[in-house]
């Protein structure tokens, strides 16, 4: 499978930004994802990206994307306790039919 | 509501025996798919499926085996054969083309 790296921990203070971030390997991706992960459940999509973009913003969240790099990050502002999950990015390859590939996921601890 | 339902959240097994892992999606979604996740390791894809009776092999495929009988079912089986299979296993669904996919809320299988 393709590489995606993270991070394995994160902590921040209540009230600071959070920067979650991700390398990934294969040039072919259409879309890339991050996803959320709470504690015994199954992950939720956060928000996303077209390969074609540079930024995407959506309230607290910010994504950037440096594609010459295949580096893709995540910042949260005003990170709050109920932020503490994992986070994982994720890709759908253009060459691989629906295929997604995750990263390792990050863990992030919120501090009050 | 829509959504993708994991069944039995919990499950035991005693080692040498077969289980068979529930997914059931009501979205309509013709791709599905199957991971399992390990700490630190992120989320690795076993099987997936881009249609009904058709599905392919991902990149830990060893000891498991799927059927895409129907549309809206994608059962895994782990078998004997598979040499660590205590994890936590989840099931996801898509549109194809890479749209969001949509996950269960998992089943955590531990052998005994």
């Amino acid at each position: 499978g393709e590489d995606v790296e993270q991070s394995l921990f994160l902590s921040v203070r209540e009230g600071d930004s959070s920067v979650i971030n991700c390398t990934y390997t294969d040039s072919s991706s259409t879309y890339l994802y991050w996803y959320k992960q709470e504690p015994g459940a199954g992950l939720q999509l956060l928000t996303y990206i077209f390969s074609n973009m540079d930024m995407k913003q959506d309230q607290r969240l910010t994504v950037l994307l440096n594609k010459k790099d295949k580096h893709l990050s995540l910042r949260i502002a005003d990170t709050q306790t109920g932020d503490s999950a994992i986070y994982f990015c994720a890709e759908g390859l253009s060459n691989t039919g629906n295929q997604f590939y995750f990263g390792t996921g990050t863990s992030l601890t919120v501090i009050p | 509501d829509g959504g993708i339902t994991q069944s039995p959240k919990y499950l035991f097994r005693k080692e040498g025996q077969n289980v068979t892992l529930s997914c059931e999606q009501n979205l309509n979604h013709d791709a599905m798919y199957w991971y399992r996740q390990d700490p630190g390791q992120g989320l690795r894809l076993i099987y997936y499926s881009q249609i009904v009776n058709d599905f392919q092999k991902g990149d830990i495929a060893e000891g498991y085996s799927v059927s895409r009988e129907k549309k809206e079912s994608f059962p895994l089986t782990v078998t004997s054969a598979q040499k660590n299979p205590t994890a936590f296993y989840l099931c996801a669904s898509s549109m194809g083309g890479h749209t969001e996919a949509f996950f269960g809320q998992g089943t955590r299988l531990t052998v005994v």
